[in-house]
Protein backbone atom coordinates (compact mmCIF):
# COMPACT_ATOMS: atom_id res chain seq x y z
CA UNK A 1 0.00 0.00 0.00
CA UNK A 2 1.36 3.28 -1.06
CA UNK A 3 -0.57 5.40 0.76
CA UNK A 4 -3.59 7.40 0.02
CA UNK A 5 -4.61 7.95 -3.86
CA UNK A 6 -6.46 10.57 -5.38
CA UNK A 7 -8.22 11.11 -9.56
CA UNK A 8 -7.41 13.12 -11.35
CA UNK A 9 -4.79 14.94 -9.81
CA UNK A 10 -5.60 17.52 -12.07
CA UNK A 11 -9.11 18.69 -13.63
CA UNK A 12 -9.58 21.80 -15.78
CA UNK A 13 -13.72 21.98 -16.45
CA UNK A 14 -16.35 24.85 -17.69
CA UNK A 15 -18.21 26.45 -15.03
CA UNK A 16 -21.51 24.79 -15.34
CA UNK A 17 -19.82 21.31 -15.86
CA UNK A 18 -19.83 17.95 -12.84
CA UNK A 19 -17.07 16.88 -11.70
CA UNK A 20 -15.99 13.90 -9.56
CA UNK A 21 -12.84 12.76 -8.11
CA UNK A 22 -11.91 9.47 -6.26
CA UNK A 23 -10.05 8.99 -3.18
CA UNK A 24 -8.37 5.31 -2.37
CA UNK A 25 -7.58 5.40 1.42
CA UNK A 26 -5.20 3.09 3.39
CA UNK A 27 -6.58 -0.46 2.95
CA UNK A 28 -6.64 -0.59 6.89
CA UNK A 29 -7.86 3.04 7.59
CA UNK A 30 -11.85 2.97 8.76
CA UNK A 31 -11.75 7.11 8.37
CA UNK A 32 -12.38 8.73 4.80
CA UNK A 33 -11.96 12.63 4.94
CA UNK A 34 -12.55 15.21 2.35
CA UNK A 35 -10.52 18.70 2.72
CA UNK A 36 -10.48 21.74 0.77
CA UNK A 37 -7.40 23.97 0.17
CA UNK A 38 -7.16 27.17 -1.84
CA UNK A 39 -4.02 28.73 -2.97
CA UNK A 40 -2.29 30.11 0.37
CA UNK A 41 -4.74 28.77 2.72
CA UNK A 42 -4.40 25.75 5.34
CA UNK A 43 -6.69 22.78 4.15
CA UNK A 44 -10.75 22.99 5.34
CA UNK A 45 -13.07 20.12 6.61
CA UNK A 46 -15.52 19.21 4.31
CA UNK A 47 -16.94 15.74 5.14
CA UNK A 48 -15.35 12.74 6.53
CA UNK A 49 -16.80 8.83 7.09
CA UNK A 50 -16.50 6.13 9.34
CA UNK A 51 -16.67 2.88 7.39
CA UNK A 52 -19.63 3.78 4.37
CA UNK A 53 -21.44 6.25 7.24
CA UNK A 54 -21.06 9.72 6.50
CA UNK A 55 -21.14 11.06 9.80
CA UNK A 56 -20.69 14.60 9.52
CA UNK A 57 -21.04 17.63 6.73
CA UNK A 58 -19.30 21.53 6.92
CA UNK A 59 -21.95 23.80 6.11
CA UNK A 60 -19.11 25.02 3.27
CA UNK A 61 -20.64 21.26 1.75
CA UNK A 62 -23.47 22.96 -0.17
CA UNK A 63 -26.11 20.83 -1.87
CA UNK A 64 -24.01 20.98 -5.47
CA UNK A 65 -21.47 18.27 -3.20
CA UNK A 66 -21.79 14.88 -2.62
CA UNK A 67 -19.60 12.73 -1.13
CA UNK A 68 -19.84 8.43 -1.08
CA UNK A 69 -18.21 5.70 0.53
CA UNK A 70 -20.51 2.88 -0.53
CA UNK A 71 -18.29 -0.32 0.81
CA UNK A 72 -16.30 1.87 3.37
CA UNK A 73 -13.05 1.66 1.14
CA UNK A 74 -12.65 4.51 -1.87
CA UNK A 75 -14.53 7.57 -1.76
CA UNK A 76 -15.81 9.48 -4.38
CA UNK A 77 -16.72 13.53 -4.29
CA UNK A 78 -18.85 15.03 -7.13
CA UNK A 79 -19.58 18.63 -7.82
CA UNK A 80 -22.23 19.47 -9.62
CA UNK A 81 -22.66 22.91 -11.96
CA UNK A 82 -19.54 23.61 -11.20
CA UNK A 83 -18.77 27.45 -10.12
CA UNK A 84 -15.29 29.62 -10.66
CA UNK A 85 -15.66 29.62 -6.46
CA UNK A 86 -15.20 25.59 -6.15
CA UNK A 87 -11.51 25.87 -7.86
CA UNK A 88 -9.09 24.87 -5.35
CA UNK A 89 -7.09 21.38 -4.42
CA UNK A 90 -9.27 18.63 -2.72
CA UNK A 91 -7.41 16.43 -0.63
CA UNK A 92 -8.53 12.86 0.91
CA UNK A 93 -6.96 11.80 4.19
CA UNK A 94 -7.52 8.49 5.86
CA UNK A 95 -7.38 7.38 9.32
CA UNK A 96 -7.15 4.63 11.65
CA UNK A 97 -9.42 4.94 14.71
CA UNK A 98 -7.29 4.36 17.50
CA UNK A 99 -8.40 5.24 21.18
CA UNK A 100 -4.49 5.16 22.81
CA UNK A 101 -3.17 8.48 23.41
CA UNK A 102 0.23 7.61 21.89
CA UNK A 103 1.87 10.23 19.56
CA UNK A 104 0.45 9.48 15.71
CA UNK A 105 -2.66 7.63 17.15
CA UNK A 106 -5.49 8.60 14.55
CA UNK A 107 -3.12 10.63 12.67
CA UNK A 108 -4.81 11.98 8.83
CA UNK A 109 -2.62 10.89 6.00
CA UNK A 110 -3.26 13.04 3.13
CA UNK A 111 -3.08 11.98 -0.67
CA UNK A 112 -1.54 14.30 -2.95
CA UNK A 113 -5.07 16.05 -3.71
CA UNK A 114 -6.99 16.70 -6.89
CA UNK A 115 -6.81 20.14 -7.99
CA UNK A 116 -9.91 21.84 -9.91
CA UNK A 117 -10.00 24.74 -12.14
CA UNK A 118 -13.06 25.96 -13.00
CA UNK A 119 -13.45 28.48 -16.33
CA UNK B 1 -15.55 30.99 16.96
CA UNK B 2 -12.76 28.53 15.57
CA UNK B 3 -9.46 29.85 14.20
CA UNK B 4 -6.08 28.83 14.42
CA UNK B 5 -3.61 31.11 13.15
CA UNK B 6 0.44 31.75 12.82
CA UNK B 7 2.49 35.17 13.38
CA UNK B 8 4.60 35.14 10.17
CA UNK B 9 3.53 33.69 6.86
CA UNK B 10 7.33 33.92 5.82
CA UNK B 11 10.57 32.69 7.37
CA UNK B 12 13.99 32.00 6.39
CA UNK B 13 16.72 30.14 7.92
CA UNK B 14 20.28 29.26 6.98
CA UNK B 15 20.74 25.74 6.85
CA UNK B 16 21.82 23.91 9.75
CA UNK B 17 20.89 26.70 12.08
CA UNK B 18 17.55 26.16 14.16
CA UNK B 19 14.36 27.83 13.02
CA UNK B 20 11.01 28.25 14.95
CA UNK B 21 7.33 28.54 13.42
CA UNK B 22 4.82 30.14 16.16
CA UNK B 23 1.42 29.19 15.90
CA UNK B 24 -1.83 30.85 17.73
CA UNK B 25 -5.00 29.43 18.28
CA UNK B 26 -8.58 30.87 19.04
CA UNK B 27 -10.38 27.70 20.79
CA UNK B 28 -9.70 27.10 24.62
CA UNK B 29 -11.78 23.76 24.07
CA UNK B 30 -8.81 22.39 21.77
CA UNK B 31 -7.68 18.76 23.21
CA UNK B 32 -5.18 18.03 20.20
CA UNK B 33 -2.45 19.77 18.24
CA UNK B 34 -0.78 18.64 15.55
CA UNK B 35 1.79 19.90 12.80
CA UNK B 36 1.80 19.41 9.37
CA UNK B 37 4.66 19.88 6.56
CA UNK B 38 3.05 20.48 2.95
CA UNK B 39 5.63 20.44 -0.41
CA UNK B 40 4.74 21.65 -3.40
CA UNK B 41 2.51 19.35 -5.42
CA UNK B 42 2.04 16.99 -2.29
CA UNK B 43 -0.58 16.80 0.52
CA UNK B 44 0.00 17.94 4.10
CA UNK B 45 2.48 15.29 5.51
CA UNK B 46 2.50 14.83 9.90
CA UNK B 47 4.99 15.76 11.56
CA UNK B 48 4.43 15.73 15.57
CA UNK B 49 1.54 16.03 17.59
CA UNK B 50 0.93 17.20 21.07
CA UNK B 51 -2.13 16.95 23.74
CA UNK B 52 -3.46 19.71 26.09
CA UNK B 53 -2.17 17.92 28.92
CA UNK B 54 1.37 17.94 27.85
CA UNK B 55 3.46 21.44 27.60
CA UNK B 56 6.41 20.11 25.14
CA UNK B 57 6.84 16.96 23.08
CA UNK B 58 10.13 15.98 20.85
CA UNK B 59 10.84 14.34 17.92
CA UNK B 60 13.50 13.35 15.97
CA UNK B 61 14.86 17.50 15.24
CA UNK B 62 11.88 18.79 15.92
CA UNK B 63 10.01 19.79 19.35
CA UNK B 64 6.47 21.04 19.68
CA UNK B 65 5.54 23.25 22.71
CA UNK B 66 1.98 23.96 23.87
CA UNK B 67 1.47 26.79 25.88
CA UNK B 68 -2.36 26.78 26.99
CA UNK B 69 -1.99 29.69 29.24
CA UNK B 70 -1.74 32.39 25.94
CA UNK B 71 -2.96 29.39 23.57
CA UNK B 72 0.31 29.33 21.86
CA UNK B 73 2.29 26.26 20.18
CA UNK B 74 5.38 26.39 18.53
CA UNK B 75 6.81 23.88 16.08
CA UNK B 76 11.53 24.13 16.82
CA UNK B 77 13.50 22.51 13.93
CA UNK B 78 16.94 21.64 15.18
CA UNK B 79 19.87 21.69 12.30
CA UNK B 80 17.76 22.68 9.25
CA UNK B 81 17.92 21.35 6.21
CA UNK B 82 17.44 21.62 2.76
CA UNK B 83 14.07 19.17 2.68
CA UNK B 84 13.15 21.40 5.46
CA UNK B 85 11.71 23.70 2.80
CA UNK B 86 7.96 23.65 3.02
CA UNK B 87 4.99 25.26 4.35
CA UNK B 88 3.78 24.33 7.61
CA UNK B 89 0.57 24.02 9.06
CA UNK B 90 -0.29 24.05 12.86
CA UNK B 91 -4.09 22.45 13.04
CA UNK B 92 -6.23 21.64 16.11
CA UNK B 93 -9.25 19.68 17.20
CA UNK B 94 -11.13 19.44 20.18
CA UNK B 95 -10.76 15.33 20.41
CA UNK B 96 -7.84 13.45 19.69
CA UNK B 97 -9.94 10.19 20.02
CA UNK B 98 -13.24 11.25 17.93
CA UNK B 99 -12.94 12.14 14.00
CA UNK B 100 -10.18 14.71 12.98
CA UNK B 101 -12.05 17.84 12.45
CA UNK B 102 -9.29 19.50 12.37
CA UNK B 103 -9.04 23.21 11.66
CA UNK B 104 -6.09 24.21 10.41
CA UNK B 105 -3.66 27.66 10.15
CA UNK B 106 -2.52 29.81 7.86
CA UNK B 107 0.66 28.28 6.85
CA UNK B 108 4.06 29.69 7.02
CA UNK B 109 6.63 29.10 4.13
CA UNK B 110 9.94 28.19 5.52
CA UNK B 111 12.85 28.11 3.52
CA UNK B 112 16.25 27.53 4.72
CA UNK B 113 19.22 29.01 2.42
CA UNK B 114 22.56 27.29 1.41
Amino acid sequence: DTGVSQDPRHKITKRGQNVTFRCDPISEHNRLYWYRQTLGQGPEFLTYFQNEAQLEKSRLLSDRFSAERPKGSFSTLEIQRTEQGDSAMYLCASSLRDDSESSGANVLTFGAGSRLTVL
Amino acid sequence: GESVGLHLPTLSVQEGDNSIINCAYSNSASDYFIWYKQESGKGPQFIIDIRSNMDKRQGQRVTVLLNKTVKHLSLQIAATQPGDSAVYFCAESPVIQGAQKLVFGQGTRLTINP
